[in-house]
């Protein structure tokens, strides 16, 4: 079985640009969700999203901005990119939305946005 | 709030010897805890996950972990290192969202370096 697939792997933006990352959950998990994860540092959470609907936000500002599809794959979008906004971005799914908390979260392996 | 912190941010072992990584918790209730591994360029992959079934919980690849609610920790072991466990490992909590979802809070990441 297919894992989460992030595309595209790699990429370089100069400052002010926007870009789209793209996430395809694990087939038959329902909730997807973003985390930035800066180079020598743990991932932060930015959303989660469960069918189609925003289940959470994290603290990031409102450049930031993600969407669920039908068929639960994910975009997350970023406007106005700033030098800061290099990162690893990893896409995590999972069966169900977890608010019990137990639930286990499966990551791709992230799309690496450089900015320039 | 709930949080982790690891302490350590490299750890250096050589193969064969005890491999002992350390989390800290905070949490006002009974806190759902995971590790995760990142190998260079890659997602995380879960190593195993604390949902209060029991104390001591096994993993994958040999790793275990012990919950110790009088020390607030759940430490990362292994007994005998091996070359293909270089890499950086995360601690992290879950946290249930006011949207019903969940989220993971990491700590900064161990960095496990083996040595011949």
């Amino acid at each position: 079985d297919a894992g989460v697939t992030q595309s595209p792997t790699h990429l370089i933006k100069t400052r002010g640009q926007h870009v789209t990352l793209r996430c395809s959950p694990i087939s038959g998990h329902k909730s997807v969700s973003w985390y930035q994860q800066v180079l020598g540092q743990g991932p932060q959470f930015i959303f989660q999203y469960y069918e189609k609907e925003e289940r959470g936000r994290g603290n990031f500002p409102d450049r930031f901005s993600a969407r669920q599809f039908p068929n639960y794959s994910s975009e997350l979008n970023v406007n106005a990119l700033l030098l800061g906004d290099s990162a690893l971005y990893l896409c995590a799914s999972s069966l169900d939305s977890g608010g019990g908390g137990s639930v286990v979260l499966t990551f791709g392996a992230g799309s690496r946005l450089t900015v320039l | 709030a709930q949080s982790v912190t690891q302490l350590g941010s490299h750890v250096s072992v050589s193969e064969g010897a005890l491999v002992l990584l350390r989390c800290n918790y905070s949490s006002s209730v009974p806190p759902y805890l995971f590790w995760y591994v990142q190998y260079p360029n890659q997602g995380l992959q879960l190593l195993l996950k604390y949902t209060s079934a029991a104390t001591l919980v096994k993993g994958i690849n040999g790793f275990e972990a012990e919950f110790k609610k009088s020390e607030t920790s759940f430490h990362l072991t292994k007994p005998s290192a091996h070359m293909s466990d270089a890499a950086e490992y995360f601690c992290a909590v879950s946290i249930r969202l006011t949207g019903g979802g969940n989220k993971l809070t990491f700590g900064t990441g161990t960095q496990l370096k083996v040595e011949l």
